[in-house]
């Protein structure tokens, strides 16, 4: 079975510094592995995914996630953040028909 | 309209009452979903329809029961629930790649905050 874990369900930072959100995932089998950002009062959209090839992906907005097959982790990462990156922050992974599992989330609120 | 559309936004209801939830996908998609999302909890996967068929059903109480007369709609009805079914729940849809596997983006609706007395 697959199950995703997000250790943090907050990180405060101060705008403009770097932060890291942290994700590991555990499955038998290869997977698909994806984050997601829900804005306040809305729903949530994909912000980036890893299918294959390249192990770092990148969002439009600056975020970049890393797959780390041996460690079985997908961090989020950004090296400077914004007020309106505020949000709350979901990893998924995928890897068996028509089924994303999501994790607990994790808000990131930003200090001016 | 475009993407996913959820209605109502808000539903208060008494553990007596009956209602429906409704989600409209215009994007052409051929899988559907529903999620319920509850405060510090991870967002629980309740049914996936796949070209109108039921596919996934996580032990999902009867109290909700889904409905998808086409590819662009799903229902979920709901009786007799009890308050601790208070959540958000999320409607979403996506295009399955041709082994059924979910590669592609989730698009999700705003969600429908329901409230149970």
């Amino acid at each position: 079975a697959q199950s995703v874990t997000q250790l943090d369900s907050q990180v405060p930072v101060f705008e403009e510094a770097p932060v890291e959100l942290r994700c590991n995932y555990s499955s038998s089998v290869s997977v698909y592995l994806f984050w997601y950002v829900q804005y306040p009062n809305q729903g949530l959209q994909l912000l980036l995914k890893y299918l294959s090839g390249s192990t770092l992906v990148e969002s439009i907005n600056g975020f970049e996630a890393e797959f780390n097959k041996s460690q079985t982790s997908f961090h989020l990462r950004k090296p400077s953040v914004h007020i309106s990156d505020t949000a709350e922050y979901f990893c998924a992974v995928s890897s068996s028909a028509s089924k994303i599992i999501f994790g607990s989330g994790t808000r990131l609120s930003i200090r001016p | 309209e475009t993407g996913v559309t959820q209605t109502p936004r808000h539903l208060v209801m008494g553990m007596t009452n009956k209602k429906s939830l409704k989600c409209e996908q215009h994007l052409g998609h051929n899988a559907m979903y529903w999620y319920k999302q509850s405060a510090k909890k991870p967002l629980e996967l309740m049914f996936v329809y796949s070209l109108e068929e039921r596919v996934e059903n996580n032990s999902v109480p009867s109290r909700f029961s889904p409905e998808c007369p086409n590819s662009s709609h799903l229902f979920l009805h709901l009786h007799t629930l009890q308050p601790e079914d208070s959540a958000l729940y999320l409607c979403a849809s996506s295009q399955l790649g041709l082994a059924g596997d979910v590669t592609g983006e989730l698009f999700f609706g705003e969600g429908s905050r329901l409230t149970v007395l």
